[in-house]
């Protein structure tokens, strides 16, 4: 058990639709990122922010958006949901923001549009 | 930005042979490489890591190398066991370059009994 939580674990929904995944990193991390994986474009870098605030960005679309509360957690918001958006959200968590600390990963949301 | 190419995509090694799994990386500027197991239905989880002031890294059954003139490290996995099938995932950052996770495409290793 890494200590990052997230919620839900499975999401199943409609093309058009919006959807919020819940993250919680482990105590005392301060850093918290967003990964998606897909079976044809392994694992990609969306989003990190690091103390309430955004500090660096990957392949996030515009229809993608997240943002860190005051108490550390983290959603990540998915809107106008297309086919291709159906994949496995995980989401990091690390002490600080140098880029050259562990991450340690949640066990994910299976993400499923139809 | 950042680039990893990882290979083989796919190794099956019987149980108790040893297995290896090479990343080749772009950024010169990178200095953190880990190593991620990922089992199925589960998140990543490191194995190990290495950063750009030493060349190797040892912890029991597991060693990852690292030469950075070339821009390569490896994993090395002796005495293998059932339990190490799995999904492997090497990464490189660095707060001189991508200050984010770039991970290779990874490697399913298979052990088989």
């Amino acid at each position: 058990d890494s200590g990052v939580t997230q919620t839900p674990k499975h999401l199943i929904t409609a093309t058009g639709q919006r959807v919020t995944l819940r993250c919680s990193p482990r105590s005392g991390d301060l850093s918290v990122y967003w990964y998606q994986q897909s079976l044809d474009q392994g694992l990609q870098f969306l989003i990190q922010y690091y103390n309430g605030e955004e500090r660096a960005k990957g392949n996030i679309l515009e229809r993608f958006s997240a943002q860190q509360f005051p108490d550390l957690h983290s959603e990540l918001n998915l809107s106008s949901l297309e086919l291709g958006d159906s994949a496995l959200y995980f989401c990091a968590s690390s002490v600080g923001v140098t880029g050259e600390e562990t991450q340690y990963f949640g066990p994910g949301t299976r993400l499923l549009v139809l | 930005g950042e680039n990893v190419e990882q290979h083989p995509s796919t190794l099956s090694v019987q149980e108790g042979d040893s297995a290896v799994i090479k990343c080749t990386y772009s950024d010169s500027a990178s200095n953190y490489f880990p190593w991620y197991k990922q089992e199925l239905g589960k998140g990543p989880q490191l194995i190990i890591d290495i950063r750009s002031n030493v060349g190797e890294k040892k912890d029991q059954r597991i060693a990852v190398t690292l030469n950075k003139t070339a821009k390569h490290f490896s994993l090395h996995i002796t005495e293998t066991q059932p339990e190490d099938s799995a999904v492997y995932f090497c990464a490189a950052s660095g707060w001189g370059g991508a200050q984010k996770l770039v991970f290779g495409q990874g490697t399913r290793l298979t052990i088989n009994p």
